[in-house]
């Protein structure tokens, strides 16, 4: 089976500019979720989606943004960037159902996408 | 809320000699407990994860991780030391009583010396 893979691999943006990244999980997952990975504040998460729906959400402005299309790829976004949004992107895909049931289900997690903003 | 605690950012040990990485969690509820390990630009790996039943799982590449409730600990652990295990090891813990989304703890970095 295939692992979970990223779209661009490395990125190189300018302040101001935005991003789209993208993510195709591990055929039969539907829940996908996306990670911020940084040296100072390591992971954070950024949010959930399952079955199209964003279940859940991190602390993060309004500036990220996500989708989940109906063969369950998800895609992020972040607008205006800022020299804080260097990082690696992290995405993760599970069998996991949802709120509600068992989150006994471990994450897959993609190679990332290394975003550096200048 | 959630929480997840690796008190040492750093652990050495000499190849061939035994692991411990430790681990405490907080949670409202029943926790299931990962733990990953990265390597340089990789993404995160699971290595074994404890649900329910015995205290004492066992993953990949020979680690095992001990489930402490009344410590509120999951230290992973392994035998004999391998130069090959250095890398990025993080916990995470996901509380059915909480939001669903895991949280991860800061990591420690594992260096085996030969």
């Amino acid at each position: 089976k295939a692992g979970v893979t990223q779209t661009p691999r490395y990125l190189i943006k300018t302040r101001g500019q935005q991003v789209t990244l993208s993510c195709s999980p591990i055929s039969g997952h539907r829940s996908v979720s996306w990670y911020q990975q940084t040296p100072g504040q390591g992971l954070q998460f950024l949010f959930e989606y399952f079955s199209e729906t964003q279940r859940n959400k991190g602390n993060f402005p309004g500036r990220f943004s996500g989708r989940q299309f109906s063969n369950s790829r998800s895609e992020m976004n972040v607008s205006t960037l800022e020299l804080g949004d260097s990082a690696l992107y992290l995405c993760a895909s599970s069998l996991h159902l949802g709120m509600g049931t068992s989150g006994g289900y471990e994450q897959y997690f993609g190679p990332g996408t290394r975003l550096t903003v200048t | 809320a959630q929480s997840v605690a690796q008190p040492e950012d750093q652990v050495n040990v000499a190849e061939g000699n035994p692991l411990t990485v430790k681990c405490t969690y907080s949670v409202s509820g029943n926790p299931y407990l990962f733990w990953y390990v990265q390597y340089p630009n990789r993404g995160l790996q699971f290595l074994l994860k404890y649900i329910t039943g015995d205290n004492l799982v066992k993953g990949s590449y020979g680690f095992e991780a001990e489930f402490n409730k009344s410590q509120t600990s999951f230290h992973l652990k392994k035998p004999s030391a391998l130069v090959s295990d250095s890398a990025l090891y993080f916990c995470a813990v996901r509380d059915d009583n909480y939001g669903q989304n895991f949280v991860f703890g800061p990591g420690t970095r594992l260096s085996v010396l030969p």
